[in-house]
């Protein structure tokens, strides 16, 4: 069964860097473009932007460029989100999702990772 | 402000038929852009319920249905459950976004 496992929550500081992982399994993962997603508190789904990890050739939806980085290594499975300075804002749970193929539909999720910034 | 626009909350009784509007623009759906739908439980990760318009994923349901016309998509749930009440998202893509992957703001289903 294709899985998604993310790591576990973070509390940081405001300032603070921080990088989550999510790793797959049960499938070729350098050969299927890997989407990061985020939901605010109460909020709903917002498209952060998509890796493919055989080259890692990326992605960021407007919104997101340059606030976050978007990481992969396929000898590990894992695609990584980073940020290099933590804000209040950047509180929200973050999924991964398989896509099916570049363009299509989020086929697999991983259970999320919540990341508390507060100071 | 997504740039799919669903309601806020749709409810019903168990029983009866809601539907779900998602609504985009040429940039979107009208775009050629297919329309894929998920489910969110409340404190679960979404689900894939929908893809390509109109096809239901493994496992899911007859109960949901869904189509797409022009710059918008419907889903559809008939014969509504207790299980079904859950957030309910469209996603698609769009060309002033540079492609980018686009999520409506989300519909809360309530069974009464």
């Amino acid at each position: 069964e294709v899985q998604l496992v993310q790591s576990g929550a973070e509390v940081k500081k405001p300032g603070e860097s921080l990088k989550i992982s999510c790793k797959g399994s049960d499938y070729s993962f350098a050969n299927y473009w890997i989407a990061w997603v985020r939901q605010m508190p109460g909020k709903g789904l917002e498209w952060m932007g998509v890796i493919y990890p055989d080259d890692s050739d990326t992605r960021y939806g407007p919104a997101f460029q340059g606030q976050v980085t978007i990481s992969a290594d396929k000898s590990v499975s894992t695609t990584y989100l980073h940020w290099s300075s933590l804000k209040a804002s950047d509180t929200a749970i973050y999924y991964c999702a398989r896509l099916v193929h570049s363009g299509g539909w989020c086929v697999s999720w991983g259970q999320g990772t919540l990341v508390t910034v507060s100071s | 402000q997504s740039v799919l626009t669903q309601p806020p909350s749709v409810s019903g009784a168990p029983g009866q038929r809601v539907t779900i509007s998602c609504t985009g623009s040429s940039s979107n759906i009208g775009a050629g852009y297919d329309v894929h739908w998920y489910q969110q439980l409340p404190g679960a990760a979404p689900k894939l319920l929908i893809y390509d318009n109109i096809n239901r994923a493994l496992g899911v349901p007859d109960r949901f249905s869904a189509s797409k016309s022009g710059t918008s998509a419907s889903l559809a749930i008939t014969g509504l459950q207790a299980e079904d009440e859950a957030d309910y998202y469209c996603q698609s893509y769009d060309t002033s976004l540079s492609g980018s992957g686009v999520f409506g703001g989300g519909t809360k289903v309530t069974v009464l």
